[in-house]
């Protein structure tokens, strides 16, 4: 098993551009959810999904879609690049309800700048 | 709202020191986890934790989850450089998914 896989590793955009953070997992886990990783902030999360066709909001949704169409993929959506979303985005996916019966396991990130 | 802290947020050791980083929640918490991250890496899960003041040993890690489950240590003894990383502590929310704490970042000086 490839585990969860992210894409791009980097990526740099200009304020105002719209990009999308490729997230898959080959393990049928249901959920499914984006965190930020900021100096000193810790995880930040984004937003998460419970199973295909159902998304829900975290801490810090405003600036991102995200969709869930299948078991496998979770894409995450900028609408429009703020330098405020200079970050690293984890995804990460789980069998079960994240801490309540199952841990998280994590894709290698992705490190976003704009300018 | 619901708030997981953690102190200290750094922890600068002499290789073969101990360490020990505490983990405070705002609520009670069903169980805790904690993650490691090495630097430049993804979170790693290392542990979950459920009873109240279970006590559990990973080599030379040790966790603790509090008699009220409001909170939790990790203790590593005798560190090592490979112990170089962050790690954070996570309690589960109502809705189901992780509220992570800050993190501690540890430097270990060979």
């Amino acid at each position: 098993n490839a585990g969860v896989t992210q894409t791009p590793k980097f990526q740099v955009l200009k304020t105002g551009q719209s990009m999308t953070l490729q997230c898959a997992q080959d393990m049928n886990h249901e959920y499914m959810s984006w965190y930020r990783q900021d100096p000193g902030m810790g995880l930040r999360l984004i937003h998460y999904s419970v199973g295909a066709g159902i998304t829900d909001q975290g801490e810090v949704p405003n600036g991102y879609n995200v969709s869930r169409s299948t078991t496998e993929d979770f894409p995450l959506r900028l609408l429009s690049a703020a330098p405020s979303q200079t970050s690293v985005y984890f995804c990460a996916s789980s069998y079960g309800l994240a801490g309540v019966t199952d841990t998280q396991y994590f894709g290698p990130g992705t490190r976003l700048t704009v300018l | 709202g619901q708030q997981v802290m953690q102190i200290p947020q750094y922890q600068h050791v002499q290789e073969g020191e101990d360490f020990t980083t505490y983990c405070n929640s705002s609520t009670t918490l069903s169980n805790i986890q904690w993650y490691k991250q090495r630097p430049g890496g993804h979170p790693v899960f290392l542990i979950q934790l459920v009873k109240s003041g279970e006590v559990k040993k990973q080599k030379r890690l040790t966790f603790q989850f509090g008699e009220a489950k409001k909170n939790s240590s990790l203790h590593i003894t005798a560190t090592q450089t490979t112990d170089v990383g962050t790690y954070f502590c996570a309690g589960p929310r109502s809705q189901g998914n992780l509220i992570f704490g800050k993190g501690t970042k540890l430097s270990v000086k060979p």
